[in-house]
């Protein structure tokens, strides 16, 4: 069964604190993606990548970086987290022109105190 | 950012009932998406649409995808208390510089009282 993996389903980290966030897939997909999702405002995109070594801001990308050095794996990365990355952050991968729509995996719910 | 409306954000409805949301965008959209997100999990494709026109059913869902290019809508029949969740509409331009980068709607969250 294909999927997306991401490695925690729940964190709990301080303000300050340097936090990594993986996710792998196993569909040898292209595209990789990081969304955050709140009440109320849907998923707005973080950061996405089209290849290894590649990386393009989304919509929401302050505060956060990313990191894809081998095809399957792809992290995002809080360089100092702050409250208000308190979020599900979803994971998403798909091939080619991505005409088939996303694979998601099963998110992390990050609670920054 | 954002470029969908979905609608409504909230339905509160009896099981057995019909359901109906939507979406529009003020700009055209090429590939239409419909995901289903349950408690916990990430969301799941549920129906994609390619043409304008395009009427597609799986199961008790059925979507269209609008002859504008601008909008589509997802209808449920005969709701069961599974259907529960955040339906979440999704769009692809398919233009070379943005690639596959979907844009989501906000989500329309479903109860369903049994």
């Amino acid at each position: 069964d294909v999927k997306v993996t991401q490695s925690s389903r729940y964190l709990v980290k301080r303000t300050g604190e340097k936090v990594f966030l993986e996710c792998v897939q196993d569909m040898d997909h292209e595209n990789m993606f990081w969304y955050r999702q709140d009440p109320g405002l849907g998923l707005r995109l973080i950061y996405f990548s089209y290849d290894v070594k590649m990386k393009e801001k989304g919509d929401i990308p302050e505060g956060y970086s990313v990191s894809r050095e081998k095809k399957e794996r792809f992290s995002l990365i809080l360089e100092s987290a702050s409250t208000n990355q308190t979020s599900m952050y979803l994971c998403a991968s798909s091939s080619g022109t991505g005409s088939y729509g996303y694979t998601f995996g099963s998110g992390t719910r990050l609670t920054v105190v | 950012g954002q470029q969908l409306n979905q609608s409504p954000q909230s339905m509160f409805i009896q099981e057995g009932e019909d359901v109906s949301m939507n979406c529009t965008s003020s700009s055209i959209f090429n590939t239409w998406l419909w995901y289903k997100q349950e408690p916990g999990e990430g969301p799941v494709l549920l129906i994609a649409l390619y043409k304008a026109g395009e009427l597609t059913s799986n199961g008790r869902l059925t979507a269209q995808f609008g002859i504008t290019r601008k909008d589509s809508f997802l209808n449920i029949s005969a709701s069961i208390p599974s259907d529960v969740g955040i339906y979440f509409c999704a769009g692809q331009k398919g233009e070379e510089t943005s690639g596959s980068r979907l844009t989501f709607g906000e989500g329309t969250q479903l109860t369903v009282n049994p």
